[in-house]
């Protein structure tokens, strides 16, 4: 049972352009939502979240936008670099303290200069 | 952001044996540490939960024999991988966090991975 699902395994933009991933989910008691980066062979590194009480949460370049009632949140990076191409999850955690992440399969970001 | 150390980062070892991967936080309390599987193109998947001083939490369809995990102090928590095989090959990451403050930043910190290689 996928609760949070990244439809789109990979995406291709020109650099300077804006780039948009996409993520939906089931449970409608999360809490909060996330976006983590990931080079291969290395750990995840958190870039920007939202609670599920906002609709829009804005760090330079990046952008997460919450629609509650499509279950869809989407991450703008804007304008892209080519040091952006990565793998990006997108994660949610639940109501209750365990600090517990769902991730998303992932989504290959290139950028292309 | 917080520090997490995760040791080593990349081991090979013959099918039959153990392998220990250590998960450290280094500037803070971790409470809790997570510990997450991801084969290749795949999304991380959760393994277990370790609190500290407490047997951990293993997700559904995990083998609690297999993977054994300690989390002994705030700041150490170990995965072993106990008679490897082949199909254990994947790439092991750990995140801590720590549970007791106040959630104002919802982000983890994760170690920078494990590959393990089983032949």
């Amino acid at each position: 049972d996928q609760q949070v699902k990244q439809n789109s395994p990979s995406l291709s933009v020109q650099e300077g352009r804006i780039s948009i991933l996409n993520c939906d989910y089931t449970n409608s008691m999360f809490d909060y939502f996330l976006w983590y980066k990931k080079y291969p062979a290395e750990g995840p590194t958190f870039l920007i979240s939202i609670s599920s009480i906002k609709d829009k949460n804005e760090d330079g370049r990046f952008t997460v936008f919450l629609n509650k009632s499509a279950k869809h949140l989407s991450l703008h990076i804007v304008p892209s670099q080519p040091g952006d191409s990565a793998v990006y999850f997108c994660a949610a955690i639940g109501s209750g303290n365990t600090g517990k992440l769902i991730f998303g399969q992932g989504t290959t970001l290139q950028v292309k200069p | 952001g917080a520090v997490v150390s995760q040791h080593p980062s990349w081991v090979i070892c013959k099918s039959g044996t153990s392998v220990k991967i250590e998960c450290r936080s280094l500037d803070f309390q971790a409470t809790t540490m997570f510990w997450y599987r991801q084969f290749p193109k795949q999304s991380l998947m959760l393994m277990a939960t370790s609190n500290e001083g407490s047997k951990a939490t293993y997700e559904q369809g995990v083998e609690k024999d297999k993977f054994l995990i300690n989390h002994a102090s705030l700041t150490l928590s170990t995965l072993t991988v106990t008679s490897a095989h082949p199909e254990d090959s994947s790439f092991y990451i750990c995140s801590a966090r720590n549970l007791r403050q106040k959630i104002t930043n919802t982000e983890a910190f994760f170690g920078q991975g494990t590959r393990l290689t089983v032949v």
